[in-house]
């Protein structure tokens, strides 16, 4: 069946450090592919999404290229702030299933001033 | 345009007890799902329900489990005879149609079973 496949955490960053969070998946139709960012205690928030093959999903410094050839959705971000400290889901949505969205495990992400 | 709202947001049910969580989809969204969050766990997917409809229920566990949207009013995620393992963030998540790119989520439950 279809699955989504994320690194561990949890990740611990230093303020400005570069950060990547590599996301895999297997599915037997045309996915969408999500990053969704969860803050303590809240629901889920869309980061980015991407809805086919070499798209670029970007928003709030954070990107991901939907890679198909290595079905791969890695979330990058060049400069983390503290802000960023939260656990960052991927996911996909196979719309001939309804839309509904399979999820990776998670990874959170603690960045330290 | 108010988000999706979740209540309640906390809820303590003891065992063998019925927890009933509501879920208001955004207005003009027909489309509710339902995930459930296990501690340290990713989110799940349990069921997928238009007006009056379920449409997927392949993830809702075979008993003591429901879920309805009626025609007025939230979807309802009902647990009947609650047992430790119930324990979760329940989240909810509306879209405006089936097949749309972005679902958008409430704030979830947290259901505690004592």
């Amino acid at each position: 069946g279809d699955s989504v496949t994320q690194m561990e955490g949890p990740v611990t960053l230093s303020e400005e450090a570069c950060l990547t969070i590599n996301c895999t998946y297997t599915a037997t139709g045309y996915p969408s592919l999500f990053w969704y960012v969860q803050y303590p205690g809240e629901g889920l928030q869309l980061l980015l999404k991407a809805t086919k093959a070499d798209d670029k999903g970007s928003n709030k410094g954070f990107e991901a290229t939907y890679r198909k050839e290595t079905t791969s959705f890695h979330l990058e971000k060049g400069s983390v702030q503290v802000s960023d400290s939260a656990v960052y889901f991927c996911a996909l949505a196979v719309y001939n299933q309804g839309g509904k969205l399979i999820f990776g495990q998670g990874t959170e992400l603690s960045v330290k001033p | 345009n108010a988000g999706v709202m979740q209540n309640p947001r906390h809820l303590v049910r003891r065992r063998g007890q019925e927890a009933r969580l509501r879920c208001s989809p955004m207005k003009g969204h027909s489309h509710v799902y339902w995930y459930r969050q296990l501690p340290e766990e990713g989110l799940k997917f349990m069921v997928y329900l238009q007006k009056e409809n379920i449409i997927d229920e392949s993830g809702m566990p075979k008993e003591r489990f429901s879920a309805e949207f009626p025609k007025e009013g939230p979807s309802i995620l009902r647990i009947q005879q609650v047992v430790r393992g119930d324990s979760a963030a329940y989240f909810c998540a509306s879209s405006p149609q089936r097949g749309s790119t972005e679902a958008f989520f409430g704030q979830g439950t947290r259901l505690t079973v004592v």
